[in-house]
This record gives C-alpha cells, structure tokens and sequence, in this order.
C-alpha cells in the first residue's frame, strides 16, 4: 500500500514562530509537492520539487521555505509564523517522466496560528 | 497562464438524479486532466484521468478542446457520491500539478 505520511495531524503554534511540516514517501517518487487547502480556494500549490535539492516555486510560496535533503523527505517550512498561514496543509509524491502521473497524498495537516 | 476554474462551489442533488460538475481549464499545451476526490475523513485520491478514457463508480469525463472542458458525469447519483470533487491539470515536462477550487457534491436520500 503506497504511502505518503504526514508528521501531524494538528499543530498550534503561535504568531513569530518557526514551522515545520514533515512529510515522507516510500514510494521513491521524484516529484513532492506541498499544497494549502482553504475552503472556497481549493488546492493552491506552495512549492514543488522534482529531485533532491532541487525545488520550484508553486503559486504561493510567500512566507514558505523547503528543503528536500533526501529523497524520501519534503519539509515545508514556516519561517516566521502569522495568522493567515491557519489552514490544512497537504503533502504529495509522484513519479516523474509524464504529467498524467497520479499524485498521492498525504492525510493533510491542519495548522493553527494563535 | 494555467488555470483551473470549477464554478460550482456546492452541488445538491438527489439519489438517482444525473450528475454534472463542471470543470473548464486554460492552458496553451496539450492537457493531462484529472479528477480528484476527497470523502469525508479520508485523503484527497485520484478519481479518474482523461487519458485512461475509463469510467470509475460510475463516472465519467470527457475532454473538449474546443471548449476547454473536462466535465465529470454520473447518470444516477448515489448517497456515497457525497464528497469534495477536485479537477485538476498536470503541466506538460514539469510534472506540476494545478487543481481548481472544488465543488462539494451532497446526493440527498
């Protein structure tokens, strides 16, 4: 059974602080991806990444960092948390070569900002 | 500029009746277009892609170039229809992946 697993379910973390989301594949894919979901405003793609070390910027990167040191590995990085940065976070893999890959996702983290 | 636009932010139907959620794209390449769905309390999974011309529980989409459409189809809704439907366009040689803005679908007994 493929697997895409979020660190966290929930997170409260206060206004300033530094975030970071965790996921991991097993399937080695190349392609991970962070996505925002926000009712009203579906998916919005964060940042993207195709290869170790190698990261693109998706729609809405403001406030965001990665860091793909591993394959396996994404981090999604809040470096100075705010309140409008409350949402659900979702992470994705797929293997590369086509876009009519399938993506996998994980279970989704839902972050609050107090 | 791609682009995804599903207009319909809910959908109430009841059983049996025909389904339709409309989902229309702008890209300037050929496109890879998908259908997502998330159940309630369950993560977001693929539904069905154009490419696989394949009908899964009972839906279907068909891709119209001409009017930039990928609309998903159901003849008779069912109450475990009722989800949150996602269409979404993957960007040829970059594998990125762009969704819309979703359409929640509630099928009434």
């Amino acid at each position: 059974d493929v697997k895409v697993t979020q660190s966290s379910r929930y997170l409260v973390k206060r206004t300033g602080e530094k975030v970071f989301l965790e996921c991991v594949q097993d399937m080695d894919h190349e392609n991970m991806f962070w996505y925002r979901q926000d009712p009203g405003l579906g998916l919005r793609l964060i940042y993207f990444s195709y290869d170790v070390k190698m990261k693109e910027k998706g729609d809405i990167p403001e406030g965001y960092s990665v860091s793909r040191e591993k394959k396996e590995r994404f981090s999604l990085i809040l470096e100075s948390a705010s309140t409008n940065q409350t949402s659900m976070y979702l992470c994705a893999s797929s293997s590369s070569g086509t876009a009519n890959t399938e993506a996998f996702f994980g279970q989704g983290t839902r972050l609050t900002v107090v | 500029a791609q682009r995804v636009t599903q207009p319909e932010k809910l959908l109430s139907v009841f059983k049996g009746a025909p389904v339709e959620l409309k989902c229309n794209y702008s890209y300037s390449g050929s496109p890879e277009l998908f259908w997502y769905v998330q159940y309630s309390r369950q993560r977001l999974q693929l539904l069905l892609r154009h490419i696989s011309r394949e009908s899964i529980k009972g839906f279907t989409a068909d891709l119209n170039k001409g009017e930039t459409s990928f609309h998903l189809k159901k003849p008779f809704a069912q109450e475990e229809d009722s989800a949150m439907y996602y269409c979404a366009l993957g960007v040829y040689n970059t594998d990125k992946l762009i969704f819309g803005t979703g359409t929640r679908l509630q099928v009434f007994p």
